[in-house]
């Protein structure tokens, strides 16, 4: 149980276009979920929490009109990536909360050109 | 503030030896502690966790760890290493009221054959 799905698993993009990146609760439903950022050997940083059916909370340092959270559902959560540059190429992982435990999306691989 | 501390970046063991990976963490009340494994190019998976109650922890592939509250630790442990432990593990600390987590850096095991 508790399995969390992220699409896609790689994504190339040229510079100034925008990519969605989407995360699904298989078999839980999860109010909040939490988008993360790894750069290569280093730990996680988190860069929002998101609510089901009100705003995402952006943690400082984070643009939120440059990464747009929406969380429509109790299952799913989007991360939208607008007018990428390849300063946002990196590792992006989201986790699903539940009862007190996050579980967390095998990750997307962003390369921006 | 919350915090976790793992002092070890690297830890390099023989397979069959057993391992204790160090983890600290600095939290206000009585903590959920987590520790997580990362595989190269992968999400993180959930080894175990401590919310309350007996302070060793039993966890998937053969993992244990242990809550000590006077010493602010979770060490994690296992008494026989396999090839196929060698990943980064996390050790994390959990905001009780928001759900959020606070990562350590990582350590980053090895296993010699």
């Amino acid at each position: 149980g508790a399995v969390v799905s992220q699409h896609p698993s790689r994504v190339i993009c040229k510079s100034g276009t925008s990519v969605k990146i989407e995360c699904r609760s298989l078999d839980f439903q999860a109010t909040t979920m939490f988008w993360y950022r790894q750069f290569p050997k280093q730990s996680l940083m988190l860069m929002a929490t998101s609510n089901e059916g009100s705003k995402a909370t952006y943690e400082q340092g984070v643009e939120k009109d440059k990464f747009l959270i929406n969380h429509a559902s109790l299952t799913l959560s989007t991360l939208t990536v607008t007018s990428a540059h390849p300063e946002d190429s990196s590792f992006y992982i989201c986790s699903a909360l539940n009862r007190e435990t996050q579980y967390f999306g095998p990750g997307t691989r962003l390369l921006v050109l | 503030a919350q915090s976790v501390t793992q002092p070890d970046i690297h830890i390099t063991v023989s397979e069959g030896a057993s391992l204790e990976l160090r983890c600290n963490y600095s939290y206000g009340a009585t903590p959920y502690l987590f520790w997580y494994v990362q595989s190269p190019g992968q999400g993180l998976q959930l080894l175990l966790k401590y919310f309350s109650g007996d302070t060793l922890v039993q966890g998937i592939k053969g993992f244990e760890a242990e809550f000590k509250r006077s010493q602010s630790s979770f060490n994690l442990r296992k008494p026989s290493v396999h090839w196929s432990d060698a990943a980064e593990y996390f050790c994390a600390v959990g905001d009780t009221n928001a759900g959020k987590s606070t990562f350590g850096d990582g350590t980053t095991l090895t296993v010699k054959p």
